[in-house]
This record gives C-alpha cells, sequence and structure tokens, in this order.
C-alpha cells in the first residue's frame, strides 16, 4: 500500500495546456507538500497545507494552483504551461510542520512541456 | 535565511572504499533539524536521518554515519564499504522554521564496481 500516491508519473503536453497532478497520502499525516525539483537536481519547495490551510506559498507563480479537498489529498494545477515548468514535481506529507517532522516523499512526477 | 551547501556536486569511488559526503549550514535559529535523504536511479527520495540541533552525538546506522559538528556547522555524511547499490543523489536538508525544509543541492555520488 503506497503511503504517498502521485498521479500521474509522466506527463508531456505542449505550452499553453493546462494539466493537473493529483496526490494521495494514507499516512493520517496532517501536512502535505509540493516540492519541485528542476534539471540540476535541485529540490524547491513550493506549497505546504496543513490540515487544508495554505501555510506556505513559496512565491510560485498565479499560475500554479494548489488545492486540498481534505487532509489525505493535495492536487497541483498548472495553467498556461510554459517551458520553464519542465520538473518533477514531488508531493509530500509529514504529521505535523516539516521543521521537526520527517517528510515522506511520493515517487515524483515528471513533466515535460513541448 | 537557512542555507545547505554540499560542496561536493560530484563523487566517484571504487566498491568498497569509504566515502564521506560534506554538508554545511548556516542559520539563525537556536532550535533547528537536520536530515540527509537519499534519491535513486529510481528518482523517489527516501528519509535517511534526522537530527536536532541539540544532540550533537554522532549516529552509526550499520555502514551509514553521520558527524554533526555545531562549531563548524556542518553535518556529515560516511559510507563506509561503500557498495554499487549506494550509488544515489544524497541531500542534505536543514529546517527553516516549524514548517519547511531547505534543501542542499545534493551530491550525486557513483560506486564503480
Amino acid at each position: 500500500d503506497t503511503a504517498v500516491s502521485q498521479t500521474p508519473k509522466y506527463l508531456v503536453t505542449q505550452m499553453g495546456n493546462d494539466k493537473s497532478i493529483k496526490c494521495e497520502q494514507n499516512l493520517g499525516h496532517d501536512t502535505m507538500y509540493w516540492y519541485k525539483q528542476d534539471s540540476k537536481k535541485f529540490l524547491k519547495i513550493m506549497f505546504s497545507y496543513n490540515n487544508k490551510e495554505l501555510i506556505i506559498n513559496e512565491t510560485v507563480p498565479n499560475r500554479f494552483s494548489p488545492k486540498s479537498p481534505d487532509k489525505a489529498h493535495l492536487n497541483l494545477h498548472i495553467n498556461s504551461l510554459e517551458l520553464g515548468d519542465s520538473a518533477v514535481y514531488f508531493c509530500a506529507s509529514s504529521l505535523a510542520g516539516a521543521g521537526a517532522n520527517v517528510l515522506t516523499f511520493g515517487a515524483g512526477s515528471r513533466l515535460t512541456v513541448l | 535565511a537557512q542555507k545547505v551547501t554540499q560542496a561536493q556536486t560530484e563523487i566517484s569511488v571504487v566498491e568498497k572504499e569509504d566515502v564521506t559526503l560534506d554538508c554545511v549550514y548556516e542559520t539563525r535559529d537556536t532550535t533547528y533539524y537536520l536530515f540527509w535523504y537519499k534519491q535513486p536511479p529510481s528518482g523517489e527520495l527516501v528519509f535517511l536521518i534526522r537530527r536536532n540541533s541539540f544532540d550533537e552525538q554522532n549516529e552509526i546506522s550499520g555502514r551509514y554515519s553521520w558527524n554533526f559538528q555545531k562549531s563548524t556547522s556542518s553535518f556529515n555524511f560516511t559510507i563506509t564499504a561503500s557498495q554499487v547499490v549506494d550509488s544515489a543523489v544524497y541531500f542534505c536538508a536543514l529546517s527553516e522554521g516549524a514548517q519547511k525544509l531547505v534543501f542542499g543541492q545534493g551530491t550525486r555520488l557513483t560506486i564503480n564496481p
């Protein structure tokens, strides 16, 4: 049983399209995150939600809109995709804030924008 | 702002050699947490260790050991008798406040047979 599952694993799309990545965790964690890993492997936080409430929005363009229907789900919708959005997007969860708690990551969703 | 530096971009060693991955951090917090994560070629991120700022004891887990020195703001990771399966990108990370983890740039470790 996968702890943090993301779908789809691979996404190839054209510039200008809109796409979504879904994330679900079955660990009973209160906090969920989206991280972006670029081509140089640099990992940077985008958003974090605690119990459906937005806690961190790390100066991400408005084209990115996270949605948390409940504390077990955090989806990422991206409008008007650009070439620079190509990356691997990781969903993660933790018991509470990431300061002290271990993050459990999903397997990643590789987005390629052509 | 918090910062994590992994100066070694890539390391390549022969199997059975010992290897140390360096991590230097900057923070103004008195309470903070340090982490190491492993990203094997399959791509997932795997938690290895968490250490809080008040616990400077070194830790050993099998062939893995960690050396935390507050005086030099370092949290280095050593693999003893390396194996091909240890090949991965390793990330050091630092807590920023209660909600965020800041990652270093990662060190790509290649163990050659």
